[in-house]
């Protein structure tokens, strides 16, 4: 079966401080996909990447890294000197390939509120 | 381009009537999904549609929920009869094979009173 755990529910922190947020995962799948998303208060769901299990290499897009570890099935994302448009629920989830299809299908973790105070 | 569209945004109906929640895809993309959101269950798929065809509806919660695709640029969930336990947030969201990422529309809050 598969899981996504974001441990930390709540998180607060001052503006311009880096804030990490944790992602742990299950899976038998050896070909998976891991995405985060972000969710404002507005309500939307907004893509922010999608990493397969094959590529551990860490990305950087501006103050938004990702650190993906086999190993010890996380993938962790950090934001860099935090801002107050940072706050929001952000949602790690899993990707199980759909066969004959190329999609996959999104197991979503509990999310983790973030809250940047100015 | 437009987005995923979803409508209505809100709906606030009886307990017993029938809900039809509507989504436009993206142009192009040929995969749809419906999501649930509640607090207690998190996000969830209800269904996913490939071409039109629905490919895994196991996520359904039970005979009253439905949904279709009559073609590629409109779905539909319906919710027939209504209960204050499907009260949640409804997202619509839609990408194309070998695309990355979903793009999700900005959901139905649905109330069941």
């Amino acid at each position: 079966a598969q899981k996504v755990t974001q441990a930390q529910t709540e998180i607060s922190v001052v503006e311009k401080e880096d804030v990490t947020l944790d992602c742990v995962y299950e899976t038998r799948d050896t070909t998976y996909y891991l995405f985060w998303y972000k969710q404002p208060p507005s309500g939307e769901l907004v893509f922010l990447i999608r990493r397969n299990s094959f590529d551990e290499q860490n990305e950087i897009s501006g103050r938004y890294s990702w650190n993906f570890q086999k190993s010890t099935s996380s993938f962790n994302f950090t934001i860099t000197a935090s801002q107050v448009v940072d706050s929001a629920v952000y949602f790690c989830a899993l990707g199980s390939p759909i066969s004959n299809f190329g999609n996959e299908k999104l197991t979503f973790g509990t999310g983790t509120r973030l809250t940047i105070i100015p | 381009d437009a987005g995923v569209i979803q409508s209505p945004r809100h709906e606030v109906t009886e307990m017993g009537q029938e809900v039809t929640l509507r989504c436009k895809p993206i142009s192009g993309h040929n995969s749809l999904f419906w999501y649930r959101q509640t607090m207690m269950r998190g996000l969830e798929l209800l269904i996913y549609f490939n071409n039109n065809v629905p490919i895994d509806d196991s996520g359904m919660p039970e005979d009253r929920f439905s949904a279709k695709m009559p073609n590629a640029s409109f779905s539909t969930l319906k919710i027939q009869p209504s209960e204050p336990r499907d009260s949640a947030v409804y997202f619509c969201a839609s990408s194309f094979t070998e695309n990355y990422g979903y793009t999700f529309g900005s959901g139905t809050r649905l109330t069941v009173v």
